[in-house]
């Protein structure tokens, strides 16, 4: 099965800008989706097709993929933005989705 | 306002069958365009996708899973089930249901609010 690898976590003082990664083999060749969760909640889009944003979704959160890495940049980061992160592809091998182990995004 | 919500027993023992609901308002499930899945998520192994349903009844299921999974709709009812079976204390998790698309058929852009299940003698 395709692995996708994230850092456990990341932190990041309010107004800078947080890049979550996520790194997979060739990821660059896929689709990438980032989900966002806070505690007790259940996951919600935040960018599909490595950079595209769903409606609702402030123009602060951006993605890009290239090579290995596939990354979620935040910018202006906001108290609320504390969450887990998490990427997640189309594993065309298995035929199946997978995501990334997540990462806790900390506003400092 | 599409909205999706899981119902079932949070409590099942090992071996047994674990069956849940998820009820969707707002939109039909009839709808071709999109697929209802149903994921999972513990602490120990984060997320992880355990299948979907189409309208048509097509079905497709996580590999790991798929000797014990099935997804079945009723248009009636407009909601759609898990059942997994042979249960042990590895498959105790948050469930939840989502849609996949208009994004794509493996993009979740709706969620249930998840329900909580404990397999436990």
């Amino acid at each position: 099965s395709y692995v996708l690898t994230q850092p456990p976590s990341v932190s990041v003082a309010p107004g800078q800008t947080a890049r979550v990664t996520c790194g997979g083999s060739n990821i660059g060749t896929t689709n990438v989706h980032w989900y966002h969760q806070k505690p007790g909640q259940a996951p919600v889009l935040v960018v599909y097709d490595d950079s595209a944003r769903p409606s609702g979704i402030p123009e602060r959160f951006s993605g890009s993929s290239s090579g290995n890495t596939a990354t979620l940049s935040i910018s202006g980061v906001e108290a609320d933005d504390e969450a887990d992160y998490y990427c997640q592809v189309w594993d065309g091998n298995s035929d199946h989705p997978v995501f990334g182990g997540g990462t806790k995004l900390t506003v400092l | 306002q599409v909205q999706l919500q899981e119902s079932g027993s949070g409590l099942v023992k090992p071996s047994q069958t674990l069956s849940l609901t998820c009820a969707v308002s707002g939109d039909s499930i009839n709808s071709g365009v999109y697929s209802w899945n149903w994921i999972r998520q513990t602490p120990g192994e984060g997320l992880e996708w355990i299948g979907y349903i189409f309208h048509s009844g097509t079905t497709l299921y996580n590999p790991s899973l798929k000797s014990r999974v099935t997804i079945l709709l009723d248009r009636s009812k407009n909601h759609f089930s898990l059942n997994l079976s042979s249960v042990t204390a590895a498959d105790t998790a948050v469930y939840y249901c989502a849609r996949g698309g208009p994004y794509g058929n493996d993009v979740f852009d709706i969620w249930g609010q998840g329900t909580v299940v404990t397999v436990s003698s």
